[in-house]
């Protein structure tokens, strides 16, 4: 099985511009979470998908949002960006929204400067 | 709302001795999931061990078990026959059982493994 994926591994955006992660999920998994970690802190959670719809969402502006695609893929968008949004971000997935188990993504560095 | 919290920022074993990380989590829920999940040099989250709290048995993975004190709320990680691969950042993290599989995590705790 497949594990999970996510591209870029860094990205580098200057304050203002817009960005997209992307996030494959595991063979066979429909529920995609997404978290922020910022440097020297546990990640934070953003929101999850399930089946193409937004479940859930943590304390984050709606600057941030995202997409699940029919193949259970996602991307997290981040529009207007801000210096504090400089974290690593880490996708995960799961089958079905009250699995505990969850795989997690390599994520992706971004930097805002 | 649920927090997790970790009062050891970093920590540091000899080889082959035995270490144990703390973590006390506040919640008003009886059904729960906790967790410790290890995070190496490559970023990659990887799930150490998982506790059901309706279960009284403390979790145990090869080298690695927890001390779940419900009442306390309290629950440790105990590696013995420390590795030098065991050498990450490790987090506690919780989940509450219900539908919405999201985790709270702690702020970390480094673990250094001296050879």
């Amino acid at each position: 099985e497949t594990g999970v994926t996510q591209s870029p591994t860094h990205l580098i955006k200057t304050r203002g511009q817009q960005v997209t992660l992307r996030c494959s999920s595991q063979s066979g998994h429909n529920t995609v979470s997404w978290y922020q970690q910022a440097l020297g802190q546990g990640p934070q959670f953003i929101f999850q998908y399930y089946r193409e719809e937004e479940n859930g969402r943590g304390n984050f502006p709606p600057r941030f949002s995202g997409l699940q695609f029919p193949n259970y893929s996602s991307e997290l968008n981040v529009n207007a960006l801000e210096l504090d949004d400089s974290a690593l971000y880490l996708c995960a997935s799961s089958f079905g929204g009250n699995d505990e188990k969850l795989f997690f993504g390599s994520g992706t560095q971004l930097s805002v400067l | 709302a649920q927090t997790v919290t970790q009062s050891q920022p970093e920590m540091s074993v000899q080889e082959a001795e035995t270490v144990t990380l703390s973590c006390t989590y506040d919640t008003s829920e009886n059904n729960y999931y906790l967790f410790w999940y290890k995070q190496p040099p490559s970023r990659q989250m990887i799930l150490v061990i998982r506790q059901e709290a309706y279960k009284q048995q403390n979790a145990t993975e090869n080298r690695f078990s927890v001390n779940f004190q419900k009442a306390a709320k309290s629950f440790s990680l105990k590696i013995s026959d420390s590795q030098l691969g065991d050498t990450a950042m490790y987090f506690c993290a919780f989940m509450k059982m219900e539908y919405g599989n999201k985790l709270v995590f702690g702020a970390g705790t480094i673990l250094r493994v001296k050879s």
